[in-house]
């Protein structure tokens, strides 16, 4: 199975800040990979997909690069509602492989 | 609007079976490939399974966790997705997603998503 390896694990910023979240995948995924976001309590949000796809009525501030084997989740401009955890998830191959997340929390 | 709702959750001893269902609307169902997510308590999310869509005849994957054990099926008429869990273990706890996968090209997209449904096995 493809190894998904996210960093970091959790990350403090302030509101405004510029928050980069990297995922590494064990081999070429070419760009089958999405990220997702999720709230406690709630069920995963897509953000991006094709690596660097905005889903429809997610906002500009989240954007997505990277092929091959290496991925970006930005968020230009750090927002409250932004605190969350946030995974990425290979799409290549079987079986589908997620990163272990990335816990962003407001200072 | 596009919904689906999981119900079935539940306690269950080890060994023992329970079947999830995921009602959807407001989609042509047989046109999209649907598969189930889960994530165990204060856990990151694991893909359990997969079922292609009517074109390529509802074929199915499995991860390795739960191949063998449980099977991802759909009543078309229904407009349902299921679950069937057998041979249940106390690893097997968790919430359990389903979710829509909304591309037409060859990477998936979850777009949309049940809200879960909890599982829990306990003697």
């Amino acid at each position: 199975a493809i190894q998904m390896t996210q960093s970091p694990s959790s990350l403090s910023a302030s509101v405004g800040d510029r928050v980069t979240i990297t995922c590494r995948a064990s081999q070429d995924i070419r760009s089958d990979l999405g990220w997702y976001q999720q709230k406690p309590g709630r069920a995963p949000k897509l953000l991006i997909y094709a690596a660097s796809t905005l889903q429809s009525g997610v906002p500009s501030r989240f954007s997505g690069a990277g092929s091959g084997t290496d991925f970006t989740l930005t968020i230009s401009s750090l927002q409250p509602e932004d605190s969350a955890t946030y995974y990425c998830l290979q799409d290549d191959n079987y079986p589908l492989t997620f990163g272990g997340g990335t816990k962003v929390e407001i200072k | 609007d596009v919904q689906l709702v999981e119900s079935g959750g539940g306690l269950v001893q080890p060994g023992g079976s329970l079947r999830l269902s995921c009602a959807v609307s407001g989609f042509p169902f047989s046109d999209h490939h649907m598969d189930w997510f889960r994530q165990a308590p204060g856990k990151g999310l694991e893909w359990i399974g997969r079922s292609r869509n009517k074109a390529l005849s509802h074929t199915t994957q499995y991860a390795a966790s739960v191949k063998g054990r449980f099977t991802v099926s759909r009543g078309e008429s229904e407009n349902s997705l299921y679950l069937q869990m057998n041979s249940l273990k106390t690893e097997d706890t968790a919430t359990y997603f389903c979710a829509r996968d909304g591309s037409v090209g060859p990477t998936s997209k979850f777009d949309f998503w049940g809200q879960g449904t909890l599982v829990t096995v306990s003697s």
